[in-house]
Parts: C-alpha cells; structure tokens; sequence
C-alpha cells in the first residue's frame, strides 16, 4: 500500500533553536496534510498543500511542498515549549476516497 | 459544535470481555473514522465511512473487530472478544468530505488485561 516516510523520528531542541520535519513519498501526491498531537491529546489538523511548490505560513510554522509533489517539510522557526508534541504528515490513498494515511510522527522535545 | 466526541475516554477490561466505543461526528460531516494507535503501529486506519455506508474495512485487524454507524450522528466500535493486544487508543475522526482536513475526538484508552 502507499506509504509516507517521515523523518526524523526525533528530535530534542533547545528553546529558541530551529526545527524541520520531513516527509517523502515514492509517488507523485495529490495533497499533503500535517498534524500536531499533543503528549495524551489527539491529532490537531495544521493545514493542507495541494499545489506543486506550495509554501504556506502559520506564525512561526512554514509548510512546502515539493516541486514534484512527492515530499513536503514543516520547519519551525525559534521553538517554544508549546510546540512540544508529534507532528504527522498525512497522505491520501491510492484511490483517493478518503483513506488518509498517517507517517509516523516526529517526535519534537524542547527543552527550555 | 462540542466536535468529535467519544466515550468512554477510558476502559480497562478483562481478556475476553465485549469492549464497545463510541462516537459522534460533527454534524455535516459525511465521513467517519476510526484509527488506532500505538507505538509500534503508529495511526492505523480501522475502517472508514461515507453517509454512513462502510466504505473500506481492510484496517480491521480481525473478524473480533465490528464497527457500525446507524446514523449520521452515531458510530460504535465493538471488540468480541477482547485480547491484550488490543490495548491502545482509538480515535474516532470525521470530515466533511475526503481530501480535507479530520477533527479527531479526543480518544478512548483501551487496556485490555
């Protein structure tokens, strides 16, 4: 089945220091969503990349999508302490019927 | 809208025991899901619905796994019968329609002993 390979699978910072998160894909992607969990929370929708090249903002949170829609990256600018948690990219399946498939999360620790 | 929201939050059961979860999608939302995660596996989909029409249960681990959705505004998730390893949250998540963003309720932790 489709898969998303995400790395790395963790990463402690010091607070104030950068953060990037990768995702890549074998195939050619529809879309791209990403995903923050909370330590004993849930999933929280980030945002979606639909265009080839896509950047888009969230305040400190800068998401890209690849040129050739394969691989995507969520990098934080200067982390805080609230940016602790596990972000997931997510990839619709193959047939693109709603089947999102999760990568397995990078895991961000930040110390203050 | 009080989103997803799931129930128990919490069930300890004993090996063999009927586990049911449950789950109320956000009104308008035609989608349906329930995942599973843990740390080996990660977010598995179970299987997923649309207008409350089972679309694709190929993630239900076993024949022990059943899942239904009467309606639009309720879904259960029933393990018979339960296994330790079956221990793990499951969320239930909905969307408006594929291809968007999922609001996750906010899970139930199943500890099966």
């Amino acid at each position: 089945g489709q898969q998303v390979m995400q790395i790395p699978q963790y990463q402690h910072v010091q607070e104030g220091e950068d953060f990037t998160t990768y995702c890549n894909s074998s195939t050619t992607l529809s879309n791209i969503q990403w995903y923050k969990q909370r330590p004993g929370g849930h999933p929280v929708f980030l945002i979606q990349l639909v265009k080839s090249g896509e950047v888009k903002k969230q305040k400190r949170l800068t998401f890209q999508f690849g040129e050739a829609k394969k691989n995507s990256s969520l990098h934080i600018t200067a982390t805080q302490t609230t940016d602790v948690g596990t972000y997931f990219c997510a990839i619709l399946g193959s047939s693109n019927t709603g089947k999102l498939i999760f990568g397995q999360g990078t895991t961000l620790q930040v110390k203050p | 809208d009080a989103g997803v929201i799931q129930s128990p939050r919490h069930e300890v059961t004993e090996m063999g025991q009927e586990v049911t979860l449950r789950c109320k999608p956000i009104s308008g939302h035609d989608y349906l899901f329930w995942y599973r995660q843990t740390m080996m596996r990660g977010l598995e989909l179970l299987i997923y619905f649309n207008n409350n029409v089972p679309i694709d249960d190929s993630g239900m681990p076993e024949d022990r796994f059943s899942a239904k959705m009467p309606n639009a505004s309720f879904s259960t998730l029933k393990i018979q019968p339960s296994e330790p390893r079956d221990s793990a949250v499951y969320f239930c998540a909905s969307s408006w329609d594929y291809g968007y963003g999922y609001t996750f309720g906010s899970g139930t932790r199943l500890t099966v002993v």
